[in-house]
This record gives C-alpha cells, sequence and structure tokens, in this order.
C-alpha cells in the first residue's frame, strides 16, 4: 500500500505570493491533518479535515486555509506569505477523525520564502 | 505558548547503552501521549504511545513512562542502536481540546557506535 504523498516536495517562493500545497492520503484513510515544522517550535497544529470537512483548527491566521476533495486528498493554500512561513509542512493521515496511534506522515513540503 | 516542551535538543549515547529522552506538559487535559521518530529527508514514524490511566507501556526496546503528578513523560531504549539515531519527538492529544495534537520541538538522539 503506497504511503502519504506530498507534492511538491520542495518550493521557494518570494514574498506577498501564494502557495498551494498537495497531500495524496493512504488510500482508504479519510482523515488528513496539517503541520508546520520549524526549528524553534517543532510541530505545530494547523488543521484536519474529514470526510471534506473541516474538524479541527490551530492558532494559524487565516493566510493559512486548506480543503479536501471526495477522494480525501487534500490542499493547503498559504496566501501573502511572509519570510517566517519558511517551514517544513507535513501532513499526515487516518482511517478515522483524530486516530491516535495510527496517523501516518508524508515526507513533507519544505517551502523557503525569499 | 508551547503545551508540549522537549527541553533538550540533542542527546549522545554509546551504543548498548540506555538512551533516556525527556517530554514536559502543562496541560493536565492531555489524555494520550505518543512518541514519534523522524529521519532526515522522511515524516515522523509512530513509535510508542500511552494512555493517561497507565503510568508505563513497553514495546520491545521501548519503554515510555508517564508521571501525570509532575507532568512528565520519558522514553527509554535499551539497549541502544545505531539506526536508533534519529530526531524523537514527543506528542499530546487533549481532551476537550478536542483531536489536535501537541508536539514538542524534537530531541536529536545519535547512538555512537
Amino acid at each position: 500500500k503506497a504511503g502519504v504523498t506530498q507534492t511538491p516536495r520542495y518550493l521557494i517562493k518570494t514574498r506577498g505570493q501564494q502557495v498551494t500545497l498537495s497531500c495524496s492520503p493512504i488510500s482508504g484513510h479519510r482523515s488528513v491533518s496539517w503541520y508546520q515544522q520549524t526549528p524553534g517550535q517543532g510541530l505545530q497544529f494547523l488543521f484536519e479535515y474529514f470526510s471534506e470537512t473541516q474538524r479541527n483548527k490551530g492558532n494559524f491566521p487565516g493566510r493559512f486555509s486548506g480543503r479536501q476533495f471526495s477522494n480525501s486528498r487534500s490542499e493547503m493554500n498559504v496566501s501573502t506569505l511572509e519570510l517566517g512561513d519558511s517551514a517544513l509542512y507535513l501532513c499526515a493521515s487516518s482511517f478515522e477523525q483524530g486516530a491516535l496511534n495510527e496517523q501516518f506522515f508524508g515526507p513533507g513540503t519544505r517551502l523557503t520564502v525569499l | 505558548d508551547q503545551q508540549v516542551k522537549q527541553n533538550s535538543p540533542s542527546l549522545s549515547v554509546q551504543e548498548g547503552r540506555i538512551s533516556i529522552l525527556n517530554c514536559d506538559y502543562t496541560n493536565s487535559m492531555f489524555d494520550y501521549f505518543l512518541w514519534y521518530k523522524k529521519y532526515p529527508a522522511e515524516g515522523p514514524t509512530f513509535l510508542i504511545s500511552i494512555s493517561s490511566i497507565k503510568d508505563k507501556n513497553e514495546d520491545g526496546r521501548f519503554t515510555v513512562f508517564l508521571n501525570k503528578s509532575a507532568k512528565h513523560l520519558s522514553l527509554h531504549i535499551v539497549p541502544s542502536q545505531p539506526g536508533d539515531s534519529a530526531v524523537y519527538f514527543c506528542a499530546a492529544r487533549g481532551f476537550p481540546t478536542g483531536n489536535q495534537f501537541y508536539f514538542g520541538t524534537g530531541t536529536s538522539l545519535t547512538v555512537i557506535p
């Protein structure tokens, strides 16, 4: 069974631009969560989607948004990029919402904002 | 506000010895704790977990201890192997904050052959 895939793996943008990241969960998984990883803050929860609905949201500004499609694939969008948005963005999938030890992470998208 | 803290950014241990990774949390409502391991260029992978109703969970070479009164958990790896070299994250699930996971900043473990 294929794992969680994220595209693109690397991305370079400039301040003020917007970016869309994609996550394809493991086949059959219906929940997708997004995290931002930075050296000083560790992994910070962005949001969780289940059955195309946002179920939980972390403490991030409205510039960060996401959506989930009927095939459970998810996209995350960041508008008006800032230098501080440079980070590794990880998505994780699980069969059920908020599943505990059955949450599988993708390799991440490394975003650099210049 | 960092609700889950790993105060040691790095740890070096000789092969065969015990590795002890520590994690502290501030929210007494957390009901489930997990440890993840992360290799470079890969996403974190689940390692071991513990419910707040227990104080110890063991899985092979890995044991997690939970001290609720001190709001502290630790991961013991015995014996440590070079393949254990990775970044280890502890995470906690909050209730009633829902199914949101709070992660620590990670501890980079190096096991020296």
